[in-house]
């Protein structure tokens, strides 16, 4: 099946600064790619569609300007969070569609502000 | 807007049982269906999916799901489950012709004891 990796794995960083996190797709095109957050026992929220071309398309609630996101070419879209703060610690996920509404997704990033 | 419900969030069984996780949709016409198997720390895998047809889909690691339109539910049901099953379980609804988005149901946690 289709692979969707991410970068880096996990990071550690300090409150105030900003961290950048890669997802690629590895053996196809995605013209779309997902950003989803999952807190701890708790389910995948939706919070952005990177679009290759074009801005990406926030949730409600969502900051974009505190998530940037950013999908520079058919297989790379990223995903920044600005200023971090304790707060955004969370599990990262992106995924991609292959077509046909099926979806292949990263194996994550955790984040952890300090 | 749609929604997925999964009512059991912790859900024991022995090694070798039978097991069936709940999942309840609510969208206005027939939608993509979706179960994904997270292991700690991972990405999300696709156990299997109904677009359409066959109301029972069989899926990867003997898993199956039955597409009840009239219960609006898409139950997983597995006949034996080993020990290696022991996850977290999400049940997924895309929205035929929409944007591809899956708005992703609350997860059940599955723990196999011995």
């Amino acid at each position: 099946g289709a692979v969707v990796s991410q970068h880096p794995s996990w990071v550690i960083c300090k409150s105030g600064t900003s961290v950048k996190i890669e997802c690629r797709s590895l053996d196809f095109q995605a013209t779309t790619m997902f950003w989803y957050r999952q807190f701890p026992k708790q389910s995948l929220m939706l919070m952005a569609t990177s679009n290759e071309g074009s801005k990406a398309t926030y949730e409600q609630g969502v900051e974009k300007d505190k998530f940037l996101i950013n999908h520079a070419s058919l297989t790379l879209s990223t995903l920044t969070v600005t200023s971090a703060h304790p707060e955004d610690s969370s599990f990262y996920i992106c995924s991609a569609p292959t077509g046909t509404y099926e979806q292949f997704f990263g194996p994550g990033t955790r984040l952890t502000v300090l | 807007a749609q929604s997925v419900t999964q009512p059991d969030i912790h859900i024991t069984v022995s090694e070798g049982a039978s097991l069936e996780l709940r999942c309840n949709y609510s969208y206005g016409a027939t939608p993509y269906l979706f179960w994904y198997v997270q292991s700690p720390g991972q990405g999300l895998q696709l156990l299997l999916k109904y677009f359409s047809g066959d109301t029972l889909v069989q899926g990867i690691k003997g898993f199956e799901a039955e597409f009840k339109r009239s219960q609006s539910s898409f139950n997983l049901r597995k006949p034996s489950v080993h020990w290696s099953d022991a996850a977290e379980y999400f049940c997924a609804v895309g929205e035929k012709g929409g944007s591809e988005k899956l708005v992703f149901g609350k997860g059940t946690k599955l723990t196999v004891n011995p």
